[in-house]
């Protein structure tokens, strides 16, 4: 399926520590989306990496993909406590209603 | 900014009420998305509409419509609440990808306990 499934379902570190998540897909893709949750809050979108891109950086974030292995990672580097959220990526095919699935997500704590 | 906000943060009723959600976006997006959210589940598609009057089931209809009489509402009915969608209720739009890449945004939920 389109879905994505992210690894570990729950990450601990201490603040200063990079974080590092999984995400792993079925189909072949357009773009590969990370979105981050908020404890009770909806999902905010954090960046985007189409096929033909291997590597992302956003400020913190690097995002890598690799679609022979269907596979994308997301590190968060020197983390802080704020970084504590829930994690989701969403592999995406693309088309014209831009239907995404997420997956169950990576429950990151960032422990001062 | 975009923009996306639900009627509501908490809401709690009765079996067997009728109950509406609703979701306002300002930023013109062509779809839009209803999902629930339930522990251990991740989220889930509802309903999604790609245009006014428009509207597609999602992985887990059952329970519920939709309505989108204008581009920029939509809003999740269900028909006659029942404890087991007792839930976070959330809500996205997004552009057509042709021109977003499919990005959606989320607004900041609504939780639902059903008594």
């Amino acid at each position: 399926s389109q879905q994505g499934e992210e690894d570990p379902q729950a990450l601990s570190i201490q603040e200063g520590e990079n974080a590092t998540m999984n995400c792993s897909y079925k189909t072949s893709i357009n773009n590969l989306q990370w979105y981050r949750q908020n404890s009770g809050r909806g999902l905010v979108h954090l960046i985007l990496i189409r096929s033909n891109e291997r590597e992302k950086h956003s400020g913190r974030l690097r995002v890598t993909l690799d679609t022979s292995k269907k596979s994308s990672s997301l590190l968060i580097t020197a983390s802080r406590a704020a970084d504590t959220a829930s994690y989701f990526c969403a592999p995406s095919k693309g088309g014209s209603q831009g239907n995404l699935i997420f997956g169950k997500g990576t429950k990151l704590s960032v422990k001062p | 900014d975009v923009k996306v906000t639900q009627s509501s943060r908490y809401l709690v009723k009765r079996t067997g009420e009728k109950v509406f959600l609703e979701c306002v976006q300002d930023m013109d997006h062509e779809n839009m998305f209803w999902y629930r959210q339930d522990p251990g589940l991740g989220l889930r598609l509802i309903y999604f509409s790609y245009d006014v009057k428009m509207k597609e089931k999602g992985d887990i209809p059952e329970g519920y419509s939709v309505s989108r009489e204008k581009k920029e509402r939509f809003s999740l009915i269900l028909e006659s609440a029942s404890t087991n969608q007792t839930s976070m209720y959330l809500c996205a739009s997004s552009p057509t990808p042709g021109q977003g890449a499919g990005i959606q945004y989320f607004g900041a939920g609504t939780r639902l306990s059903v008594l």
